[in-house]
C-alpha cells in the first residue's frame, strides 16, 4: 500500500516560515491535501489539491507538489499555527485513501 | 450550517459488535461522497472507509476489510458504520468526513467524532 512519509515535528520562531514535508514514491502525480488538527478538535482542511485553498483559510497557507515531495508552507507564522498537520492523498492502484502520520508544528 | 453529527459509539468487549451514525444537515447529502476516519488515543489520522453518493463504489482500509461495513440512507441524510469482530486496536475516536468535491478528494467537512473503546 502506498506510504507518506512526515517529520514527526517542525519548530520555528513566530513570524518565521514553516515548512512541512510530505514524501511518497512518485506522490508529483497525486492530488495533495492538508489539514490542521489542534488539541480536542476535529481536523481542518487548509489546502487541497496540492496548492488551493478553501474558502477562509489564510494566504499564509500555500503548498507545492513535485517529485517525491510535497510541501506545506506556512508563512509568517503565528502562535495560532501551533498544531498537527496532516497531508492525504487518494492512491487510485488500491482504491484507498491515505494519511501520513502527522507533524506537529512548534511555535517558539 | 453544513454539519455532522455522529453517534453510536461506546465501550465494548472485544469481538462484539457496534453501529456508528453520522447525521448530515446543511448541504445536499446525496451529491457528496462521504467516508470514516479514525485516530486512535494519541495517534495519527487513519482512513476506515468511504462510500460514493449512490453506494456504487465502496472501499475499506485493510486493517479493517471484512469486519465493518459502511452504509448510506439518502432519503435520512445519514451515513452508518456497522463495525463487527471489534479488536483492542479499533479503540479509536470516529469521524465521519464529507469530501469537498466530487472531483477533490480532501475532506472539507468532519464531525466532532464519537469515541469507540474495545475493551474487555
Amino acid at each position: 500500500s502506498y506510504v507518506l512519509t512526515q517529520p514527526p515535528s517542525v519548530s520555528v520562531a513566530p513570524g518565521q516560515t514553516a515548512r512541512i514535508t510530505c514524501g511518497g514514491n512518485n506522490i508529483g502525480s497525486k492530488s495533495v491535501h492538508w489539514y490542521q488538527q489542534k488539541p480536542g478538535q476535529a481536523p481542518v482542511l487548509v489546502v487541497y489539491d496540492d496548492s488551493d485553498r478553501p474558502s477562509g483559510i489564510p494566504e499564509r497557507f500555500s503548498g507545492s507538489n513535485s517529485g517525491n515531495t510535497a510541501t506545506l508552507t506556512i508563512s509568517r507564522v503565528e502562535a495560532g499555527d501551533e498544531a498537527d498537520y496532516y497531508c492525504q492523498v487518494w492512491d487510485s492502484s488500491s482504491d484507498q485513501m491515505v494519511f501520513g502520520g502527522g507533524t506537529k508544528l512548534t511555535v517558539l | 450550517e453544513v454539519q455532522l453529527v455522529e453517534s453510536g459509539g461506546g465501550l465494548v468487549q472485544p469481538g462484539r459488535s457496534l453501529r456508528l451514525s453520522c447525521a448530515a444537515s446543511g448541504f445536499t447529502f446525496d451529491d457528496y461522497a462521504m467516508h470514516w476516519v479514525r485516530q486512535a488515543p494519541g495517534k495519527g489520522l487513519e482512513w476506515v472507509s468511504g462510500i460514493s453518493w449512490n453506494s456504487g463504489s465502496i472501499g475499506y482500509a485493510d486493517s479493517v476489510k471484512g469486519r465493518f461495513t459502511i452504509s448510506r440512507d439518502n432519503a435520512k441524510n445519514s451515513l452508518y458504520l456497522q463495525m463487527n469482530s471489534l479488536r483492542a486496536e479499533d479503540t479509536a475516536l470516529y469521524y465521519c468526513a464529507k469530501v469537498f468535491d466530487p472531483r477533490v478528494s480532501a475532506f472539507d467537512i468532519w464531525g466532532q467524532g464519537t469515541m469507540v473503546t474495545v475493551s474487555s
